[in-house]
C-alpha cells in the first residue's frame, strides 16, 4: 500500500521550460512535505519542504505548491537547467513527532539542452 | 556542513555472510536512519535511531538488524545476507527537525 506515489516514473523538458513534477498522498495525517533531488552514485540531497499549514513555498528556481484537500503537491522548476536532470522524491512525515519519513518512487527529470 | 559517510561505496558479499555497514555522522544529530533503494520502489525505511542505543523498526526490518553504541555512528547488520539484499543502502541523519542528511549510498551485491 503506496502512500506516497510519483505516478510519472520519467519526465522530460526543454531547457529554460518549466518542470512540474507531482506526488499524490493518501493519508490525511502528513503535515509535512519534502523533495529530494537524486544524482546517479550520491546519496538525496535536501530540495525544499512545505508545511500543511501552508499551500506554497518558493525558493529560488523551485516551488512547491500544496493542496490538501486534494493530496496532492507539486515541485515546479522554472526555469529548467540540464543540470536539473536527476531523479526527484517527495517524502511526507505525519505528526507523531518520530520524523520518519515516507518517500514516493521518485520521478526522473530530463532536461534536454 | 553536514557530513554523513558510509564505509563502503560498493560492496560484494557472498549468500549466508553476516555484513556490517557503517554509518558515521558529524553533526552531533540525534535521529538515524536506515533506508533502501530500489528501482520502481523509492527509498523504504529499515530502521531508524533517535538516540544511542534506542532503535525502531521501519517499513522492512526482516533480515536486517541495528546497532547505537554512540551518538555520531549507526551500523546496519545483514545477519545471513541474501539475494534478495542486494541494493542501494542509505544513511540518513537528522536533528530535532525536519530534513535529514544523507551519506552517498552503499551498493550491495550478494552472490
Amino acid at each position: 500500500d503506496q502512500q506516497v506515489k510519483q505516478n510519472s516514473p520519467s519526465l522530460s523538458v526543454q531547457e529554460g521550460r518549466i518542470s512540474i513534477l507531482n506526488c499524490d498522498y493518501t493519508n490525511s495525517m502528513f503535515d509535512y512535505f519534502l523533495w529530494y533531488k537524486k544524482y546517479p552514485a550520491e546519496g538525496p540531497t535536501f530540495l525544499i519542504s512545505i508545511s500543511s499549514i501552508k499551500d506554497k513555498n518558493e525558493d529560488g528556481r523551485f516551488t512547491v505548491f500544496l493542496n490538501k484537500s486534494a493530496k496532492h503537491l507539486s515541485l515546479h522548476i522554472v526555469p529548467s537547467q540540464p543540470g536539473d536532470s536527476a531523479v526527484y522524491f517527495c517524502a511526507a512525515s505525519d505528526a507523531t513527532g518520530t520524523y520518519k519519513y515516507i518517500f514516493g518512487t521518485g520521478t526522473r527529470l530530463k532536461v534536454l539542452a | 556542513d553536514v557530513k554523513v559517510t558510509q564505509s563502503s561505496r560498493y560492496l560484494v558479499k557472498r549468500t549466508g555472510e553476516k555484513v556490517f555497514l557503517e554509518c558515521v555522522q558529524d553533526m552531533d544529530h540525534e535521529n538515524m536512519f536506515w533506508y533502501r533503494q530500489d528501482p520502481g520502489l523509492g527509498l523504504r525505511l529499515i530502521y531508524f535511531s533517535y538516540d544511542v542505543k534506542m532503535k525502531e523498526k521501519g517499513d522492512i526490518p526482516e533480515g536486517y538488524s541495528v546497532s547505537r553504541e554512540k551518538k555520531e555512528r549507526f551500523s546496519l547488520i545483514l545477519e545471513s545476507a541474501s539475494t534478495n539484499q542486494t541494493s542501494m543502502y542509505l544513511c540518513a541523519s537528522s536533528p530535532t527537525t525536519y530534513e535529514q542528511y544523507f551519506g552517498p549510498g552503499t551498493r550491495l551485491t550478494v552472490t
